[in-house]
């Protein structure tokens, strides 16, 4: 079993829909990443949580220590949200060093 | 614009033949990574460098290389190409304290 999994793998939703991207995770950890990566382009951090929730502009993000959950969600989805939407733990792997632990990533596609 | 700058962008290259991708930061962190991006599987990490002097093996390290030649600098060698290291490659960079990580934009490579 992977250390982070994401669901849906593929999500396909209509224009000015509501969009929530599911992450669950099996190890301890001190902060979980949610990132945006359009396509063939780069890697961009959109989030990083360590409890709580964060909101920036249409995008919320949630995170339950307790369950090892998270969640990404988008209000009035747009066609320019259309991206692989990846969700990354930070861990400690021993001494004074912390890794990065990837999901595979959501594709969304957003229909105008 | 303060970043991750990767290079090249694209590269091809024969089976045997010797490359290496460069990645500057200019946000004075100090722990640096390389990783590899392949279809249907997460980001996984080839090597790290937690501080400038230290380097480290990630998850894929085999047929790899890496010098930490200062602060801002992580160049990733590839000795001797092989096909099974056709990718697409990011070079990140973090702040320890801050937990934050910024990418490069990336290197498609093809080996063919």
């Amino acid at each position: 079993k992977n250390e982070v999994e994401q669901s849906p793998q593929n999500l396909t939703a209509q224009e000015g829909e509501f969009i929530t991207i599911n992450c669950s995770y099996s190890v301890g950890i001190s902060a979980l990443h949610w990132l945006q990566q359009h396509p063939g382009g780069g890697i961009v951090s959109l989030f990083m949580l360590s409890s709580g929730k964060k909101k920036h502009g249409r995008l919320i993000a949630t995170i339950n220590i307790q369950e090892k959950h998270s969640s990404l969600h988008i209000t009035a989805s747009h066609p320019r949200d259309s991206a692989v939407y990846i969700c990354a733990v930070r861990s400690w792997s021993g001494g004074s060093n912390y890794k990065l632990t990837f999901g595979k990533g959501t594709l969304l596609t957003v229909n105008p | 614009n303060a970043g991750v700058t990767q290079t090249p962008k694209f590269q091809v290259l024969k089976t045997g033949q010797s490359m290496t991708l460069q990645c500057a930061q200019d946000m004075n962190h100090n722990s640096m990574y390389w990783y590899r991006q392949d279809p249907g599987m997460g980001l996984r990490l080839i090597y790290y460098s937690a501080s400038e002097g230290t380097t480290d093996k990630g998850e894929v390290p085999n047929g790899y290389n890496v010098s930490r030649l200062n602060k801002r600098e992580f160049s990733l060698r590839l000795e001797s190409a092989a096909p099974s290291q056709t990718s697409v490659y990011f070079c990140a960079s973090s702040d320890l304290y801050s937990y934050g990580y910024t990418f490069g934009s990336g290197t498609r490579l093809t080996v063919v």
